[in-house]
């Protein structure tokens, strides 16, 4: 069964970066694509971006371009996004989710960042 | 980007009832299309994916159809463990984009 264990909740400071793992169990790592899916309280799902293990190079939505980076460690089946330059709205839960050609079939437990002063 | 507009934005029903959720892309987006169930607090469930096809595990009183522009997610047979929320999520361009999410509470 595959899991993806996400790192726990963060609170960081306006203008902080955070850093959230996933850690992939139960399944093939490389060959799946991790995307970043963020929720902010009381609101919708918003895709923030995506890779792919095996290529190593990540696709993001034009809205975090530059404050988003997102990479892949195949030696410990773990998946990173660092937000920078945080922000009050950037307060979230952060997820991970594992899918083949776009589609998302499991998901991370989520991960709360919470920015304040 | 590909605007992914739900309708409704919410829903009451009653349990055993048959629910139909509508999904409607700004552009054609072929069956790249996901739909997703959410509870409080808790992370999504993966439903269906290419518009139609459930993911595993999901059972058959989901059903999804549609291509193009329009989908709909059906939900037959309303238990109480089947209100939620409910976005659908397009992937055939990136940004992967998702609707506004549609609110199933019980009447």
């Amino acid at each position: 069964q595959v899991q993806l264990v996400q790192s726990g909740a963060e609170v960081k400071k306006p203008g902080s970066s955070v850093k959230v793992s996933c850690k992939s169990s139960g399944g093939t790592f490389s060959t799946y694509a991790i995307s970043w899916v963020r929720q902010a309280p009381g609101q919708g799902l918003e895709w923030m971006g995506g890779i792919i293990p095996i290529f190593g190079t990540a696709d993001y939505a034009q809205k975090f371009q530059g404050r988003v980076t997102i990479i892949a460690d195949e030696s410990t089946s773990t998946a990173y996004m660092e937000l920078s330059s945080l922000r009050s709205e950037d307060t979230a839960v952060y997820y991970c989710a594992r899918g083949l050609g776009g589609k998302i079939d499991y998901w991370g437990q989520g991960t709360l960042v919470t920015v304040s002063s | 980007d590909i605007q992914m507009t739900q309708s409704p934005s919410s829903l009451s029903a009653s349990v055993g009832d048959r629910v139909t959720i509508t999904c409607r892309a700004s552009q054609g987006i072929s069956n790249y299309l996901a739909w997703f169930q959410q509870k409080p607090g808790k992370a999504p469930k993966s439903l269906i994916y290419g518009a139609s096809s459930l993911q595993s595990g999901v059972p058959s009183k989901f059903s999804g159809s549609g291509s193009g522009t329009d989908f709909t997610l059906t939900i037959s047979g309303l238990q109480p463990e089947d209100f939620a929320t409910y976005y659908c999520q397009q992937y055939n361009n990136y940004p992967y984009t998702f609707g506004q999410g549609t609110k199933l509470e019980m009447k």
